[in-house]
């Protein structure tokens, strides 16, 4: 049971590229939700999801996009990567207030 | 908006020393789950309070929701060197995940 799996690990960015970071879930939870970590800041939440085909905007969620197209995959994209954007991000996905989180992305745009 | 603050931020400690740390809040909360996250790693969660002034134990972890419904405590007894991480608290005021406050963690460092 691989719980919350996210990909890459690791990605260095030049400023003005794009990506997305996938997350995948093999639980059957219905919400999902991307964070960025920073030092000093604990967790502060990017988008979520409450089922599939539903996004929704959380605390930080400019310069960065989402989409639900499968319950179990979550994808963040960030269509033109600043150094802002420097970051450890974490997916996690919960049955009520229960969450599991993946090991993290390290992302760093230079 | 809403925010939690943790002490102290961080704590060196001598191996088989009792730990004890708190989470505080100018808000109300239904719900604070204590996460422990390990270097390079996701959070996971410890412990997790429903009720005002209820006490729950896991192995060495014990963690309490404060009477007053603003505040939490977690303690570890007897730490070991698999004890090293930052420590979260996170409080939700509604059943719904969405709404989770993170506080800013308590880093421990274990001295063997």
């Amino acid at each position: 049971n691989a719980g919350v799996t996210q990909t890459p690990k690791f990605r260095v960015l030049k400023t003005g590229q794009s990506m997305t970071l996938l997350c995948a879930q093999d639980m059957n939870h219905e919400y999902m939700y991307w964070y960025r970590q920073d030092p000093g800041m604990g967790l502060r939440l990017i988008h979520y999801s409450v089922g599939e085909g539903t996004t929704a905007k959380g605390e930080v969620p400019d310069g960065y996009n989402v989409s639900r197209l499968k319950k179990q995959n979550f994808l963040l994209g960030l269509e033109s990567a600043a150094p802002s954007q420097t970051s450890v991000y974490f997916c996690a996905s919960s049955r009520l207030t229960e969450a599991f989180f993946g090991q993290g992305t390290r992302l760093t745009v230079v | 908006g809403q925010q939690l603050n943790q002490s102290p931020q961080s704590m060196f400690i001598q191996e088989g020393e009792d730990v004890s740390m708190n989470c505080t809040s100018s808000s109300i909360f239904n719900t604070w789950l204590w996460y422990k996250q390990d270097p390079g790693e996701g959070p996971v969660l410890l412990i997790a309070l429903y009720k005002a002034g209820e006490l729950t134990s896991n192995g060495r972890l014990t963690a309490q929701f404060g009477i007053t419904r603003k505040d939490s405590f977690l303690n570890i007894s007897a730490s070991i060197p698999s004890d090293v991480g930052i420590y979260f608290c996170a409080g939700l005021g509604s059943a719904s995940y969405d709404k989770v406050i993170f506080g800013p963690g308590t880093s421990l460092s274990v001295i063997p």
